[in-house]
This record gives C-alpha cells, sequence and structure tokens, in this order.
C-alpha cells in the first residue's frame, strides 16, 4: 500500500520570502517521490522527482525538494516566492519496483501576497 | 505544442447521456493513463494503457466506464448513463517507458459537468 499526506491545505507566504509545502509518505519498500503543481483549471504540471542518490532534488521554476527517509517526507521548497507561484501542489509517491501508478495527495494551496 | 492534448476541454450533459473524451498523448510516448480530479481531490487513477492494451484498472471504473487506446497512439474514455457524481475534471496523462525513472506528463483535462 501507498499513501502521501499533505497536512496542510492552504499555505501563505510573502512574496521575497522562502516557501516550503510539506508531504510525508508512506510505502512499502523504497520510494519514488513528485511533486506537480496546477494552475487554475489546467492538468498537472511536473516539477521534479525523487528517484535516488542525492536527497536534494532540484527542479523547474528554482524549486527543490528534501527526501528525508527517516522522516518519511519530501518536502518542496524554494528560497524566494513570486507572486506568480500561486497554484494548487501536489505530492505523489509510488512504490519503486512496484506498480507505475502514484498516489496523489490532496494538494496544497500556495498564495503568495505581494 | 506537443504536449498532452484532450478534447473536448468543457463538456456538459444531462444525466443519463453518454459522453466520450479522447486524449493524444506525446507523441513517443506508449504509456497513457486517465485519472478523474474532483474538487480539493488530488487524481485518483482510472486505467492505463500500455501501447494498446489496458494493464490496470481501478476499481472507481465501474462498469459505466470504458477506455481504448486501439492504435496505441490516441485513447478514448466512455461513460455511459452518466450520474451527477460523474462531475469532475478528468485528466490524461503520458509516458515514456523510461523505467524506474517514468514520469507522467498531463494534459489539460476534459471538465465534464452532468446536470
Amino acid at each position: 500500500a501507498q499513501s502521501v499526506a499533505q497536512p496542510e491545505d492552504q499555505v501563505k507566504v510573502a512574496e521575497g520570502n522562502p516557501l516550503t509545502v510539506k508531504c510525508t509518505y508512506s510505502v512499502s519498500g523504497n520510494p519514488y517521490l513528485f511533486w506537480y503543481v496546477q494552475y487554475p483549471n489546467r492538468g498537472l504540471q511536473f516539477l521534479l522527482k525523487y528517484i535516488t542518490g542525492d536527497n536534494l532534488v532540484k527542479g523547474s521554476y528554482g524549486f527543490e525538494a528534501e527526501f528525508n527517509k527517516s522522516q518519511t517526507s519530501f518536502h518542496l521548497k524554494k528560497p524566494s516566492a513570486l507572486v506568480s507561484d500561486s497554484a494548487l501542489y501536489f505530492c505523489a509517491v509510488r512504490v519503486a519496483l512496484g506498480s507505475y501508478i502514484p498516489t496523489f495527495g490532496r494538494g496544497t494551496s500556495l498564495i503568495v501576497h505581494p | 505544442d506537443t504536449g498532452v492534448s484532450q478534447n473536448p476541454r468543457h463538456k456538459i450533459t444531462k444525466r443519463g447521456q453518454n459522453v466520450t473524451f479522447r486524449c493524444d498523448p506525446i507523441s513517443e510516448h506508449n504509456r497513457l493513463y486517465w485519472y478523474r480530479q474532483t474538487l480539493g481531490q488530488g487524481p485518483e487513477f482510472l486505467t492505463y494503457f500500455q501501447n494498446e492494451a489496458q494493464l490496470e484498472k481501478s476499481r472507481l471504473l465501474s462498469d459505466r466506464f470504458s477506455a481504448e487506446r486501439p492504435k496505441g497512439s490516441f485513447s478514448t474514455l466512455e461513460i455511459q448513463r452518466t450520474e451527477q457524481g460523474d462531475s469532475a475534471m478528468y485528466l490524461c496523462a503520458s509516458s515514456l517507458d523510461a523505467g524506474e525513472a517514468d514520469t507522467q506528463y498531463f494534459g489539460p483535462g476534459t471538465r465534464l459537468t452532468v446536470l
């Protein structure tokens, strides 16, 4: 079984401040982890993924995420938020060497205010 | 644009009618996935094709739902006898068979409203 929790429905930050969107996961085995962003009335856009190797993964638009195996977390971060980063963010997990079907979290709404 | 495309983008129908959605994946991608997304939720898996073979189906995919990918390129998702509970965004994604590095790329979705 695999599951994802995004504990915050909404995150608010001021433009220019660092942002963190939290994700924790549960899998039976090694995880593959993904972050996607969704703008209103649009599909999901791939940001970054962790498969293996360096725990700090860099992705699109200045986003990065840190894989922490002991805490079973994969938090999304950005050093300096932009108003245009305001969107829905989804974390997803699937188990290594298993099905190619990921399980998505419920999403976190990021609001960056000027 | 060489991304995943979906048509129509919006569909309004009356309860009991049949609807069909189309997905055109990224051209070299051999895997194609259908998801359903309702407000406040992440995408929920419906079904998955590798080339023309339908390899997995979710329990969410009732008998009223059918999906095809006849030539391993585009795919259609049909919902028969629609119900109000079918109202949702239907998302299609595709991926290249790259082993464990498989990453899905999503289309813009088809928003279905059943009146």
